[in-house]
């Protein structure tokens, strides 16, 4: 069956800090990846997806960004953090209907 | 392009009682609609999806939801809510698998209480 792991669960950072969250799908190949990011009464908003490696489209402009390194890897990064990067930020793998999520990130920028 | 709306950012209701949680979508193309629950500091849960054919979809824990075209409504009821169905529920629409059509888009979610 497929499962998604995503970590760290929880993440303090420094305003400035670099920042990167990996996502990694096991059972499956060349899913479509998402990441969503969670602001509190905002709902889940869709940063990146993705639908095969080295193929990232941006849904927000931002101070994030998305790679593909490989089939089932899925990594957010930003090279400088601000006080608004944080939220819970969540992964995601599309099956042919429905999006399977991971557990999350929660990142605090302070 | 997709867009959803829940009505209503909290809802509360007794233990016994009936849930219903609003869903109103818009959406250029045949739509997928989905129900997600999520508790506290955790992931996202599919509760129940409709893709095509019996507009009223049942899923997990009770819940089940009415596909309206005509009122571009999705709304999920419970005839007895528990306890343990507080929680966040959230609203999302695709189009088919294919292309940024696929992309879910998510309703800000509805935060249901239930009181003892």
């Amino acid at each position: 069956s497929q499962t998604i792991h995503q970590w760290p669960a929880t993440l303090v950072q420094p305003v400035g800090s670099p920042l990167s969250l990996e996502c990694t799908v096991e059972g499956t190949s060349n899913p479509n990846l998402y990441w969503y990011r969670q602001a509190a009464g905002r709902g889940l908003q869709l940063l990146f997806y993705s639908v095969g490696i080295g193929q990232i489209s941006s849904e927000v402009p931002q101070n994030l960004s998305a790679s593909r390194p490989q089939d089932r890897q899925f990594i957010l990064s930003s090279k400088k953090l601000l006080l608004s990067d944080s939220g819970f930020y969540l992964c995601a793998w599309r099956g042919r209907v429905f999006c399977t999520f991971g557990s999350g990130t929660r990142l605090t920028v302070v | 392009a997709q867009s959803v709306t829940q009505l209503g950012s909290h809802v509360s209701v007794s233990e016994g009682a009936l849930v219903l949680l609003r869903c109103n979508y818009s959406s250029s193309v045949p739509p997928y609609l989905f129900w997600y629950v999520q508790y506290p500091n955790q992931g996202l849960q599919l509760l129940l999806k409709y893709t095509t054919g019996a507009t009223l979809v049942k899923g997990i824990n009770g819940f089940e939801a009415e596909f309206k075209k005509s009122e571009t409504s999705f709304h999920l009821t419970k005839p007895s809510a528990h306890m343990s169905d507080a929680a966040e529920y959230f609203c999302a629409v695709s189009g088919t698998y294919g292309g940024s059509q696929g992309n879910l888009i998510f309703g800000k979610g509805t935060k249901l209480s239930v009181k003892p």
